[in-house]
Protein backbone atom coordinates (compact mmCIF):
# COMPACT_ATOMS: atom_id res chain seq x y z
CA UNK A 1 0.00 0.00 0.00
CA UNK A 2 1.49 3.41 -0.51
CA UNK A 3 1.52 5.57 2.48
CA UNK A 4 1.78 9.31 2.45
CA UNK A 5 3.09 11.50 4.67
CA UNK A 6 2.31 15.05 5.47
CA UNK A 7 3.53 17.70 7.38
CA UNK A 8 3.50 19.63 9.58
CA UNK A 9 0.38 18.12 11.62
CA UNK A 10 -0.35 21.08 13.04
CA UNK A 11 0.31 24.69 11.41
CA UNK A 12 -0.15 28.06 13.55
CA UNK A 13 -0.25 31.16 11.11
CA UNK A 14 -1.78 34.65 10.78
CA UNK A 15 -4.05 35.91 8.17
CA UNK A 16 -2.57 36.89 5.10
CA UNK A 17 -0.15 34.60 5.85
CA UNK A 18 1.37 32.54 2.98
CA UNK A 19 1.31 28.52 3.83
CA UNK A 20 2.68 25.35 2.49
CA UNK A 21 1.77 22.14 3.18
CA UNK A 22 3.63 19.03 1.97
CA UNK A 23 2.88 15.56 1.44
CA UNK A 24 5.26 13.02 0.20
CA UNK A 25 4.33 9.30 -1.10
CA UNK A 26 5.99 6.17 -0.28
CA UNK A 27 6.84 5.50 -3.71
CA UNK A 28 5.90 7.58 -7.06
CA UNK A 29 2.43 8.16 -7.98
CA UNK A 30 3.05 10.29 -11.03
CA UNK A 31 0.38 13.18 -10.51
CA UNK A 32 -2.49 11.07 -8.85
CA UNK A 33 -3.14 13.33 -6.25
CA UNK A 34 -5.73 15.33 -4.52
CA UNK A 35 -6.14 17.74 -2.00
CA UNK A 36 -9.31 18.37 0.78
CA UNK A 37 -9.89 20.68 3.14
CA UNK A 38 -12.32 19.42 6.17
CA UNK A 39 -13.64 22.26 8.67
CA UNK A 40 -14.99 20.83 12.01
CA UNK A 41 -18.25 19.26 11.89
CA UNK A 42 -18.17 18.67 8.11
CA UNK A 43 -17.40 16.58 5.35
CA UNK A 44 -14.20 17.34 3.49
CA UNK A 45 -14.62 19.82 0.37
CA UNK A 46 -12.14 18.75 -2.68
CA UNK A 47 -9.59 21.79 -3.60
CA UNK A 48 -7.33 20.31 -6.00
CA UNK A 49 -6.77 16.79 -8.12
CA UNK A 50 -4.27 15.88 -10.20
CA UNK A 51 -1.89 17.51 -7.96
CA UNK A 52 -2.28 21.13 -9.68
CA UNK A 53 -5.91 21.18 -11.04
CA UNK A 54 -8.19 23.89 -9.01
CA UNK A 55 -11.39 22.72 -8.74
CA UNK A 56 -14.55 23.94 -9.96
CA UNK A 57 -15.25 26.89 -7.61
CA UNK A 58 -12.66 26.75 -5.38
CA UNK A 59 -10.38 30.28 -4.52
CA UNK A 60 -7.31 30.90 -7.04
CA UNK A 61 -4.91 31.51 -3.11
CA UNK A 62 -5.15 27.65 -3.34
CA UNK A 63 -2.39 26.30 -5.53
CA UNK A 64 -1.07 22.75 -5.75
CA UNK A 65 1.98 21.35 -7.25
CA UNK A 66 4.90 18.70 -7.72
CA UNK A 67 4.66 14.79 -9.18
CA UNK A 68 6.13 11.73 -8.51
CA UNK A 69 6.87 11.26 -4.55
CA UNK A 70 6.93 15.09 -3.39
CA UNK A 71 3.87 17.40 -3.75
CA UNK A 72 2.39 20.57 -1.72
CA UNK A 73 -0.71 22.78 -1.38
CA UNK A 74 0.09 26.09 -1.04
CA UNK A 75 -2.50 29.05 0.35
CA UNK A 76 -1.14 32.00 -1.01
CA UNK A 77 -3.11 34.75 1.48
CA UNK A 78 -4.81 33.02 4.43
CA UNK A 79 -7.97 34.15 5.00
CA UNK A 80 -10.38 33.45 8.51
CA UNK A 81 -12.03 30.88 6.61
CA UNK A 82 -9.46 28.42 5.44
CA UNK A 83 -8.46 27.47 9.37
CA UNK A 84 -9.38 23.85 8.79
CA UNK A 85 -7.59 20.96 8.06
CA UNK A 86 -5.90 19.57 5.32
CA UNK A 87 -5.66 16.14 3.48
CA UNK A 88 -3.88 14.78 0.50
CA UNK A 89 -4.94 11.30 -0.69
CA UNK A 90 -3.61 9.29 -3.68
CA UNK A 91 -5.24 7.95 -6.28
CA UNK A 92 -2.12 6.36 -8.05
CA UNK A 93 -3.76 2.66 -6.67
CA UNK A 94 -5.93 1.06 -4.56
CA UNK A 95 -6.63 0.93 -1.64
CA UNK A 96 -6.38 4.86 -1.65
CA UNK A 97 -5.13 6.06 0.96
CA UNK A 98 -5.00 9.69 2.62
CA UNK A 99 -2.36 11.69 4.48
CA UNK A 100 -2.54 12.25 8.30
CA UNK A 101 -4.10 15.73 8.19
CA UNK A 102 -2.79 19.02 8.25
CA UNK A 103 -4.41 21.68 10.91
CA UNK A 104 -4.18 25.25 10.34
CA UNK A 105 -4.92 27.26 13.41
CA UNK A 106 -4.88 30.94 13.93
CA UNK A 107 -1.74 32.06 15.53
CA UNK B 1 -27.87 19.90 -7.30
CA UNK B 2 -25.88 16.43 -5.98
CA UNK B 3 -26.89 15.13 -3.29
CA UNK B 4 -25.65 12.59 -0.81
CA UNK B 5 -27.70 11.81 2.25
CA UNK B 6 -26.49 8.72 4.15
CA UNK B 7 -28.52 7.22 7.14
CA UNK B 8 -28.39 4.08 8.85
CA UNK B 9 -25.51 4.40 11.31
CA UNK B 10 -26.52 3.74 15.19
CA UNK B 11 -24.79 1.92 18.33
CA UNK B 12 -24.39 -1.51 17.72
CA UNK B 13 -22.30 -4.60 20.07
CA UNK B 14 -19.14 -5.80 19.41
CA UNK B 15 -19.65 -9.27 16.72
CA UNK B 16 -22.69 -7.25 15.18
CA UNK B 17 -24.18 -6.08 11.65
CA UNK B 18 -25.79 -2.79 10.81
CA UNK B 19 -26.47 -1.60 7.05
CA UNK B 20 -25.75 1.99 5.99
CA UNK B 21 -27.22 3.65 2.74
CA UNK B 22 -26.47 6.55 0.80
CA UNK B 23 -29.43 7.97 -1.31
CA UNK B 24 -27.78 10.34 -4.10
CA UNK B 25 -29.72 12.29 -6.56
CA UNK B 26 -28.41 15.81 -8.87
CA UNK B 27 -26.58 13.45 -11.16
CA UNK B 28 -26.86 10.03 -13.17
CA UNK B 29 -26.13 7.64 -10.60
CA UNK B 30 -25.67 4.90 -12.73
CA UNK B 31 -22.84 6.47 -14.35
CA UNK B 32 -20.28 7.05 -11.69
CA UNK B 33 -18.20 5.40 -9.62
CA UNK B 34 -19.22 5.60 -5.39
CA UNK B 35 -16.76 5.17 -2.35
CA UNK B 36 -17.21 4.67 1.42
CA UNK B 37 -14.99 6.32 3.39
CA UNK B 38 -15.02 6.77 7.54
CA UNK B 39 -13.20 8.78 10.12
CA UNK B 40 -12.78 8.01 13.74
CA UNK B 41 -13.59 10.34 16.45
CA UNK B 42 -10.82 13.03 16.80
CA UNK B 43 -8.61 11.08 13.95
CA UNK B 44 -8.37 11.43 10.49
CA UNK B 45 -9.61 10.16 6.66
CA UNK B 46 -9.75 6.73 6.08
CA UNK B 47 -10.69 5.36 2.90
CA UNK B 48 -12.89 2.00 3.21
CA UNK B 49 -14.17 0.93 -0.09
CA UNK B 50 -14.98 1.62 -3.84
CA UNK B 51 -17.88 0.25 -6.67
CA UNK B 52 -17.68 0.74 -9.74
CA UNK B 53 -20.51 2.25 -11.91
CA UNK B 54 -22.03 -0.89 -12.99
CA UNK B 55 -21.51 -2.46 -9.92
CA UNK B 56 -18.63 -5.14 -11.39
CA UNK B 57 -15.75 -3.98 -9.99
CA UNK B 58 -15.41 -3.67 -6.01
CA UNK B 59 -12.15 -2.64 -3.75
CA UNK B 60 -11.81 -2.88 0.02
CA UNK B 61 -9.21 -1.36 2.51
CA UNK B 62 -7.53 -4.32 4.92
CA UNK B 63 -9.02 -3.51 7.74
CA UNK B 64 -12.42 -4.51 6.37
CA UNK B 65 -11.70 -6.97 3.79
CA UNK B 66 -14.10 -9.77 4.63
CA UNK B 67 -16.46 -7.92 7.28
CA UNK B 68 -17.89 -5.53 4.85
CA UNK B 69 -19.84 -5.50 1.48
CA UNK B 70 -20.42 -2.28 -0.75
CA UNK B 71 -23.37 -2.66 -3.13
CA UNK B 72 -25.34 -0.54 -4.95
CA UNK B 73 -28.95 -0.34 -6.74
CA UNK B 74 -28.58 1.83 -9.49
CA UNK B 75 -32.62 1.94 -10.18
CA UNK B 76 -32.91 2.96 -6.70
CA UNK B 77 -29.86 5.74 -6.56
CA UNK B 78 -28.52 3.77 -3.62
CA UNK B 79 -25.31 2.77 -2.31
CA UNK B 80 -25.11 0.44 0.20
CA UNK B 81 -22.46 -0.76 3.30
CA UNK B 82 -23.13 -4.01 4.54
CA UNK B 83 -20.92 -4.09 7.59
CA UNK B 84 -20.63 -7.93 9.65
CA UNK B 85 -18.41 -8.86 12.32
CA UNK B 86 -18.38 -4.89 13.68
CA UNK B 87 -15.51 -4.31 16.03
CA UNK B 88 -15.33 -1.29 18.13
CA UNK B 89 -12.20 0.53 16.26
CA UNK B 90 -15.02 0.43 13.56
CA UNK B 91 -16.66 3.49 15.47
CA UNK B 92 -16.28 6.26 12.95
CA UNK B 93 -18.18 8.99 10.92
CA UNK B 94 -18.89 7.05 7.19
CA UNK B 95 -19.52 9.61 4.23
CA UNK B 96 -20.43 8.36 0.96
CA UNK B 97 -18.41 10.12 -1.82
CA UNK B 98 -18.59 10.43 -5.67
CA UNK B 99 -16.28 9.35 -8.38
CA UNK B 100 -15.24 12.70 -9.85
CA UNK B 101 -15.07 11.24 -13.66
CA UNK B 102 -14.31 7.84 -15.50
CA UNK B 103 -10.24 9.40 -15.40
CA UNK B 104 -10.13 10.77 -11.78
CA UNK B 105 -10.89 8.58 -8.72
CA UNK B 106 -10.83 11.33 -6.54
CA UNK B 107 -14.16 12.40 -4.78
CA UNK B 108 -16.01 15.73 -5.98
CA UNK B 109 -19.28 15.73 -3.21
CA UNK B 110 -19.36 13.98 -0.33
CA UNK B 111 -22.59 13.13 2.17
CA UNK B 112 -22.74 14.52 5.61
CA UNK B 113 -22.01 10.91 6.84
CA UNK B 114 -23.86 8.69 9.72
CA UNK B 115 -21.92 7.75 13.01
CA UNK B 116 -21.83 4.35 13.73
CA UNK B 117 -20.66 3.56 17.41
CA UNK B 118 -19.63 -0.32 18.13
CA UNK B 119 -19.62 -0.40 21.81
CA UNK B 120 -21.05 -2.82 24.52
Amino acid sequence: DIQLTQSPSLLSASVGDRVTITCRASQGISSDLAWYQQEPGKAPNLLIFAASTLQSGVPSRFSGSGSGTEFTLTISSLQPEDFATYYCQQLNSYPLTFGGGTKVEIK
Amino acid sequence: EVQLLESGGGLVQPGGSLRLSCAASGFTFSNYGMNWVRQAPGKGLEWVSFISASGVTTYYADSVKGRFTISRDNSKNTLYLQMNSLRTEDTAIYYCAKKYSSNWRNFDYWGQGTLVTVSS
